[in-house]
């Protein structure tokens, strides 16, 4: 079945513990993004990647860091968490940026920072 | 710059009636369109998308939109909801091609209408 994967689904951190939640998809696709989901605004970017090796920042880029160096994976970092990163996360692929190809989503991370 | 503006944050409605969830948006570049769903607790699903050609684009679950450039709008249509529709509604957009450019696949998302089906 074609997905993207999200771990974990929920967590509660506290203040400055580094956390990595993975994202995995199995479609070759090319492009991957983070997203972040707030009451009353809808999702905003975080970061991108076109292709392997290749990343970008989005909209909120600030506190995370991410990396592509596999087709498949695309972790979001958080170095240091602060409870204004608490939110709902979305990981998301398609076959590439351009031509309005179709996004897929995952589940989603309901995090927690306090 | 992208920007998008759904019209209603929460729209109450019953059963078998018809509703319509308002999109505008606002872009210095040509865009693809979409519409997602998001039940609650899941991620999002897409609904519709208009890339090119007619500007009535029909989707899952028997949902339409219209695209109209001069008013720069991509309402949602259902002609009978059922309790089964009660979601999160999200109106996107991406820039045409600009590979490589700062907005290139990224998707800019309305804040979102709530459509609740009443019995």
């Amino acid at each position: 079945e074609a997905q993207v994967t999200q771990n974990p689904r929920y967590l509660i951190t506290v203040t400055g513990k580094k956390l990595t939640v993975t994202c995995s998809q199995n479609m070759n696709h090319e492009y991957m993004s983070w997203y972040r989901q707030d009451p009353g605004l809808g999702l905003r970017q975080i970061y991108y990647s076109m292709n392997v090796e290749v990343t970008d920042k989005g909209d909120v880029p600030e506190g995370y860091k991410v990396s592509r160096k596999e087709k498949r994976n695309f972790p979001l970092i958080l170095e240091s968490p602060s409870p204004n990163q608490t939110s709902l996360y979305f990981c998301a692929s398609s076959l590439s940026g351009g031509r309005g190809h179709e996004q897929y989503f995952g589940p989603g991370t309901r995090l927690t920072v306090t | 710059a992208q920007s998008v503006t759904q019209l209603d944050s929460q729209v109450p409605v019953f059963e078998e009636a018809p509703v319509e969830l308002r999109c505008n948006y606002s872009s210095s570049v040509s865009v693809y369109l979409f519409w997602y769903v998001q039940y609650p607790n899941q991620g999002l699903q897409l609904l519709l998308k208009y890339l090119s050609g007619s500007t009535l684009v029909k989707g899952i679950n028997g949902f339409e939109a219209e695209f109209n450039k001069s008013q720069t709008s991509f309402h949602l249509r259902k002609p009978s909801v059922h309790i089964s529709d009660t979601a999160e509604y999200f109106c996107a957009v991406i820039p045409r091609g600009n590979a490589g450019g700062t907005s290139y696949g990224k998707l800019t998302f309305g804040q979102g209408t709530i459509l609740t089906v009443h019995p």
